[in-house]
């Protein structure tokens, strides 16, 4: 089953209004979590790592103040888009690696469409 | 730089066997990952390899040579269900990974 959750699954909304996705490990904890966005038949891109009780960390390019990262707990990491522009529409994942692996256990993934 | 290649798409027969190769050039290695990812859906987990050599598992393997920057993956028998794009991902010396862009994997009857 899944071991990684993402809400919400899809969602639109306006230009200029905030957007939150939440990541939840389901059964177990995870002080690292990462962000990534997909546009349509590219590769994944890592936005940014998201630390539990400290700040993420983003990659080059990655607005911080656009792209909101709170690591809340050891389960739950939540991605706002601020300001969402039709730019923003992608496909945002979060993954999570678990215990001392290096597989990443990914989550379904959030569609954004910024109308 | 850091660099994943491989191929864009690919076409293989239900049945048959393809091998879809990825090469890497990355600061550091720490072990190559193969992900399958269907449209519209998260990747999935299929394999991790770090030393040398052919894993295998079920229908699906995946060789790595370390000293050629090389990996592949294998599978056989294959379904209409396999038709997804595959990814190769590294992990470098900060142990980050460094994806590949996928590859398109089109099953035909």
């Amino acid at each position: 089953g899944a071991v990684v959750s993402q809400h919400p699954s899809r969602v639109i909304c306006k230009s200029g209004t905030s957007v939150k996705i939440e990541c939840r490990s389901l059964d177990f904890q995870a002080t690292t979590m990462f962000w990534y966005r997909q546009f349509p038949k590219k590769s994944l891109m890592l936005m940014a790592t998201s630390n539990e009780g400290s700040k993420a960390t983003y990659e080059q390019g990655v607005e911080k103040d656009k792209f909101l990262i709170n690591h809340a707990s050891l389960t739950l990491s939540t991605l706002t888009v601020t300001s969402a522009h039709p730019e923003d529409s992608s496909f945002y994942i979060c993954s999570a690696p678990r215990g001392d692996s290096y597989e990443q256990y990914f989550g379904p993934g959030t569609r954004l469409t910024v109308t | 730089g850091q660099n994943i290649d491989q191929p864009t798409e690919m076409t293989a027969t239900e049945g048959a066997i393809v091998q879809i190769n990825c090469t890497y050039q990355t600061s550091g290695f720490n072990g190559l990952f193969w992900y399958q990812q269907h449209a519209g859906e998260a990747p999935t987990f299929l394999s991790y390899n770090v030393l040398d050599g052919l894993e295998e598992k079920g229908r699906f393997s995946s060789f790595l040579s370390r000293s050629k920057g090389y990996s592949y993956l294998l599978l056989k028998e294959l379904q209409m269900k396999d038709s997804a794009s595959y990814l190769c991902a590294v992990l470098d010396s900060n142990y980050q990974l460094i994806w590949g862009a996928g590859t398109k994997l089109i099953i035909k009857p």
